[in-house]
């Protein structure tokens, strides 16, 4: 079955330093793959998804994801965080009509 | 805007007493879902709709309920909530079913059980 894992709940970053945010998945067929943020006491919202066309994705507030298919990896990576970085950060992927989330990294932002 | 919009944001019932929770879209999407989400977890599907066909995830208990009577409308009932159901209820929508089509959150509800 379609699963990603996510290690170390919560990551801390200077500002200014670059955000590396870990995602494995294990899957059978090639897989759909997301990246999804929550802000505090707020819904998520899609930074980016991965669906075969390019293996660099690029998504929204200077996120991107490079598609690493012999690592089994989809690492989330932003060269300069922002205090508004601060946030949840979801991995997921499509399974069965679903979305299989893993279990998301807190990342917080020193100033 | 075309969005998600969640009814209440914030809610307070008591112990056993029935709470419905409300969604709805102008996506004009077929698929919505609602999600559990427990502090500091990931959020946890409870059922979803397409068109008008239910689909319940099989832990789901039967303490929770859906309606959806239109495209556009969907709502989420807890006969007896628990203190075990406080949490954040999300409703999320995607244009199809299938692998490819990401999923658009609304802003949540928080459920406090007193």
């Amino acid at each position: 079955a379609q699963s990603v894992t996510q290690l170390g709940s919560h990551v801390s970053v200077s500002e200014g330093a670059l955000v590396l945010l870990r995602c494995n998945y294990s899957s059978s067929v090639p897989p759909y793959l997301f990246w999804y943020v929550q802000y505090p006491n707020q819904g998520l919202q899609l930074l980016l998804k991965y669906t075969s066309a390019a293996t660099l994705v690029k998504g929204i507030n200077g996120f991107e994801a490079e598609f690493k298919k012999s690592e089994t990896s989809f690492h989330l990576t932003k060269p300069s965080a922002h205090m508004s970085d601060a946030a949840e950060y979801f991995c997921a992927v499509s399974r069965n009509n679903r979305l299989a989330f893993g279990k998301g990294n807190q990342v917080v932002v020193i100033p | 805007d075309a969005m998600v919009i969640q009814n209440p944001r914030y809610q307070v019932t008591q112990f056993g007493k029935p709470v419905t929770l409300s969604c709805s879209q102008t996506l004009n999407h077929n698929v919505m879902y609602w999600y559990q989400q427990k502090s500091s977890q990931a959020p946890k599907l409870l059922f979803h709709y397409y068109d008008k066909d239910f689909n319940n995830e099989a832990d789901t208990p039967d303490n929770f309920q859906s309606r959806r009577p239109n495209t556009s409308f969907c709502f989420l009932d807890i006969r007896s909530p628990g203190l075990g159901d406080a949490a954040m209820y999300l409703c999320a929508t995607s244009r199809e079913k299938g692998i490819s089509y990401e999923q658009y959150f609304g802003p949540g509800t928080r459920l406090t059980v007193t």
